[in-house]
């Protein structure tokens, strides 16, 4: 059974940084894109991040460009997201995502599945 | 940027067929996914590529593209389906590339 599970949320001051963490098992990691997606209180799904299968592509939201950076460890089965300059617009609830194929987006790109999400809350 | 349009609500009697849009201009040529989340959890995947159906997932959801809008429809509606759905394209319409969701759309069934 594919599993993802993020940790890592939390409440932070503005201006300070976090980083996330989705731990995946049940599926060859290195095979697959992974996402990051968010939302806010009572709204909507708003994607932050994409990465390739080895890493080399990466895409992000105008939102956090500039601030975010996402990055994989396969050898750990790992999905990060590091997280700067945190604006209290960033509080959601982060979810990870598996992709359906290597690329982050073209073929077999749909998220499936997804994580539980964990909480980041940007508040002085 | 592109706008990915959903009705914010949609209600519809039990047994009876809910039809849920997403619109936005030349959508016909994108694939469209569509997402369910039901209160509290996180989103599952029910209709990818426009109208190809994951395992598990009932045949009373299917979905359609063509035009303006790409559709959802859950047919013979249960209480169980009442959620918010969201669509999904990916966007290279501008010079940047990204993932869009729709605004989402509330099923609530009577």
């Amino acid at each position: 059974e594919v599993q993802l599970v993020e940790s890592g949320g939390g409440l932070v001051q503005p201006g300070r940084s976090l980083r996330l963490s989705c731990a995946a098992s049940g599926f060859t990691f290195d095979g697959y894109a992974m996402h990051w997606v968010r939302q806010a209180p009572g709204k909507g799904l708003e994607w932050v991040s994409s990465i390739s299968w080895n890493g080399d592509d990466k895409a992000y939201a105008d939102s956090v460009k500039g601030r975010f950076t996402i990055s994989r460890d396969n050898a750990k089965n790992s999905l990060y997201l590091q997280m700067n300059s945190l604006r209290a617009e960033d509080t959601a609830l982060f979810y990870c995502a598996k992709g359906g194929g290597r690329a982050v987006a073209g073929g077999r790109d749909w998220f499936d599945p997804w994580g539980q999400g964990t909480q980041v809350t940007v508040s002085s | 940027s592109y706008v990915l349009t959903q009705p914010p609500s949609v209600s519809v009697a039990p047994g009876q067929t809910a039809r849920i849009t997403c619109g936005e201009n030349n959508i016909g040529s994108k694939s469209v996914h569509w997402y369910q989340q039901k209160p509290g959890q996180a989103p599952v995947l029910v209709v990818y590529h426009d109208s190809d159906r994951p395992s598990g997932i009932p045949e009373r959801f299917s979905g359609s593209n063509s035009g303006k809008a790409a559709t959802l429809t859950i047919s013979r509606v249960e209480a169980g389906d009442e959620a918010d759905y969201y669509c999904q394209v990916w966007d290279t319409s501008s010079d940047r590339l990204n993932w869009v969701f729709g605004g989402g759309t509330k099923l609530t069934v009577l």
